[in-house]
Parts: C-alpha cells; sequence; structure tokens
C-alpha cells in the first residue's frame, strides 16, 4: 500500500518561471493538505482540498499561489512567477476524513530551490 | 488563532539519557494533539496522539499526556538512542467548520550522540 506520493522531489527554478508540484494521496484517501516548511522553521498550513474543491486556502498567498485536486489525478501545487522567498519544502498530506481525529500521512516533499 | 510553542533545540543528549522535550498549546475548543518526528530528508512521521484530555500517547518507548490544565504535552523517552536523532514537531488539529488542519509548533532538532 503506497503512501503519499510527491514528485518531484527536488525542483530548481530561476525567479520568474512557474513550479508545478505534485500530490497522489495515499489510497482511499479523499482529502489533501499542502504545508510549506521555510529553513529552520516549522510546517505552516497552506490549503485543504478535497476533490475537485477547495476547502480551506487561508494559508495560501493571495497571488501567484494556486491549488487543484481534480476528479482525476494528482492534486497540484502552482507558484507563478517565482520569487526566492519561495524556496522552501513543500509537503502534502492525505486523510481519510476531515475530522480532527482523522490522521494525516505526510508525503517525503518536494524541496524548491529559486536561483 | 490557535498556536503550539516547543522548547527551542539543538537538544543534546548522550545515548540512554532522559529525554523531555516541553510543548504547550493554545486553542479555542477541545484539540487533538500530536508529536511528529522528521529524519534527515525526510517527511513527516507520526510518532503518537492523543484525542482527549488525560489520554496519553506512546509509541517507540516515546509517551505524552494531554494535559488540560496546563495545556501541554510534552514528550518524554526514558533512554534515547543514536537512531532517535531528528527534529520533533508538536502539533495540534482543531475541527473548526470545515477544516482540520495541523497547527505545528517550529520543531525541536534532538541529536544524540555515542
Amino acid at each position: 500500500n503506497a503512501g503519499v506520493m510527491q514528485n518531484p522531489r527536488h525542483l530548481v527554478r530561476r525567479r520568474g518561471q512557474e513550479a508545478r508540484l505534485r500530490c497522489s494521496p495515499m489510497k482511499g484517501h479523499s482529502h489533501v493538505y499542502w504545508y510549506r516548511q521555510l529553513p529552520e522553521e516549522g510546517l505552516k498550513f497552506m490549503v485543504y482540498l478535497q476533490k475537485e474543491n477547495i476547502i480551506d486556502e487561508s494559508g495560501m498567498p493571495k497571488e501567484r499561489f494556486s491549488a487543484e485536486f481534480p476528479k482525476e489525478g494528482p492534486s497540484i501545487l502552482r507558484i507563478q512567477q517565482v520569487v526566492r522567498g519561495d524556496s522552501a519544502a513543500y509537503f502534502c498530506a492525505s486523510s481519510q476524513d476531515r475530522g480532527r481525529l482523522n490522521e494525516q500521512f505526510f508525503g517525503p516533499g518536494t524541496r524548491l530551490t529559486v536561483l | 488563532g490557535d498556536s503550539v510553542t516547543q522548547m527551542e533545540g539543538p537538544v543534546t543528549l548522550s545515548e540512554e539519557a532522559f529525554l523531555t522535550i516541553n510543548c504547550t498549546y493554545t486553542a479555542t475548543g477541545y484539540p487533538s494533539l500530536f508529536w511528529y518526528v522528521q529524519y534527515p530528508g525526510e517527511g513527516l512521521q507520526l510518532l503518537l496522539k492523543a484525542t482527549k484530555a488525560d489520554d496519553k500517547g506512546s509509541n517507540k518507548g516515546f509517551e505524552a499526556t494531554y494535559r488540560k490544565e496546563t495545556t501541554s504535552f510534552h514528550l518524554e523517552k526514558g533512554s534515547v538512542q543514536v537512531s532517535d536523532s531528528a527534529v520533533y514537531f508538536c502539533a495540534l488539529s482543531e475541527n473548526t467548520g470545515t477544516a482540520s488542519k495541523l497547527t505545528f509548533g517550529t520543531g525541536t532538532r534532538l541529536q544524540v550522540m555515542l
């Protein structure tokens, strides 16, 4: 039973380019969460999605960032016109249900470096 | 809003020493509490959890008790090993409305020496 899959594991972009991060949740999980970890900091919530719906995007920057979780295929976190401050590790987690009792399982992360 | 405060690291211990990593929280309701561990270059793994007051979570020799009166969830282990070297994150999840996001502390790096 595969865990949460993220790709790529490492991504290098130049300032102004687009970064596209993918997350495939665990089998049977329909809830996906994206978190960002800046160097030497804890994880910060960005967005919570269910299939085809954004449920909570309170942690997403207002500009340049977007997320989707289509009916078919992985969840995508898209960062347009990247800047150096976007360099971070981006983690995806999935859960079976949304309640506070439901464990979130984390992927290995995508480490984004903006040159 | 919700918040989690952890003791700052790094914490450096000798093998077989006793470990305590302090964690306190602020929440409006009745959160679930978690400890996650992150090994170098990897994602987070759930270490243990507690869902209500006085619950004790335990796994791999680690323990933490949900203390509502002190809003704390301190992580303890009686005898650490070199393989326990990692970053430990305390987190809470409060089901507010439609979301159940995790709120993390800043993490505590543990280094265990031979």
